[in-house]
């Protein structure tokens, strides 16, 4: 079993749609999340980071974290074109927070 | 601020030649990364620095050495290139809180023939 596992996609999406961008991860004792954006040939950005339980809202982005579930996941809202890209979900390890593992990344497509 | 440098941009190299990745930041972090990512594979952790003086594998280290010079550097190295490792190469770092999150450098894209 992977530590981090999100569905490769592509996801399509029409533009003003949302969308719903899924992660699980396997360390039960994982404290710390991020959602990154990659356009391709860049490197990761952050959009968001989730600590606790919950949702967490940041302009079009909403990251839920489900720990009990192990789940993660990130609702862009009003999707644009521009948000197409790979979204790349990253877990901590339990062993020490420096310990970041990734998920391979779910491509999504926004149609105008 | 720069944030976070990696030196080269492009690199193509022939098996069995040796290089070094180099990577900087001038964020004060403790911890820096090197990631390599492939198609399909997402990122996956060659080696990480969690402070200046340590090193530690992660889940891809067969084939690479590092060295944490000080706080500023990070360099990782090719002892023996294969075309197995023909990849994109990212560094990032990390700051010292654990709500801290990782910056990437530009990358550098690799190809060993």
């Amino acid at each position: 079993q992977k530590e981090v596992e999100q569905n490769s996609g592509p996801l399509s999406v029409p533009e003003g749609a949302i969308a719903s961008l899924n992660c699980t991860y396997s360390d039960r004792g994982s404290q710390s999340f991020f959602w990154y954006r990659q356009y391709s040939g860049k490197s990761p950005e952050l959009i968001m980071s989730i600590y606790s339980n919950g949702d967490k809202e940041d302009g079009r982005f909403t990251a839920q974290l489900n720990k009990a579930s192990q789940y993660v996941s990130l609702l862009i809202r009003d999707s644009q074109p521009s948000d197409s890209a790979t979204y790349l979900c990253a877990v901590t390890s339990s062993g020490g927070y420096q310990k970041v593992t990734f998920g391979t990344g779910t491509k999504l497509q926004v149609i105008p | 601020n720069a944030g976070v440098t990696q030196t080269p941009k492009f690199q193509v190299l022939k098996t069995g030649q040796s290089m070094t990745l180099q990577c900087a930041q001038d964020m004060n972090h403790n911890s820096m990364y090197w990631y390599r990512q492939d198609p399909g594979m997402g990122l996956r952790l060659i080696y990480y620095s969690a402070s200046e003086g340590t090193t530690d594998k992660g889940e891809v280290p067969n084939g690479y050495n590092v060295s944490r010079l000080n706080k500023r550097e990070f360099s990782l190295r090719l002892e023996s290139a294969a075309p197995s490792q023909t990849s994109v190469y990212f560094c990032a770092s990390l700051g010292t809180m654990g709500t801290d999150t990782q910056y990437f450098g530009p990358g550098t894209r690799l190809t060993v023939l």
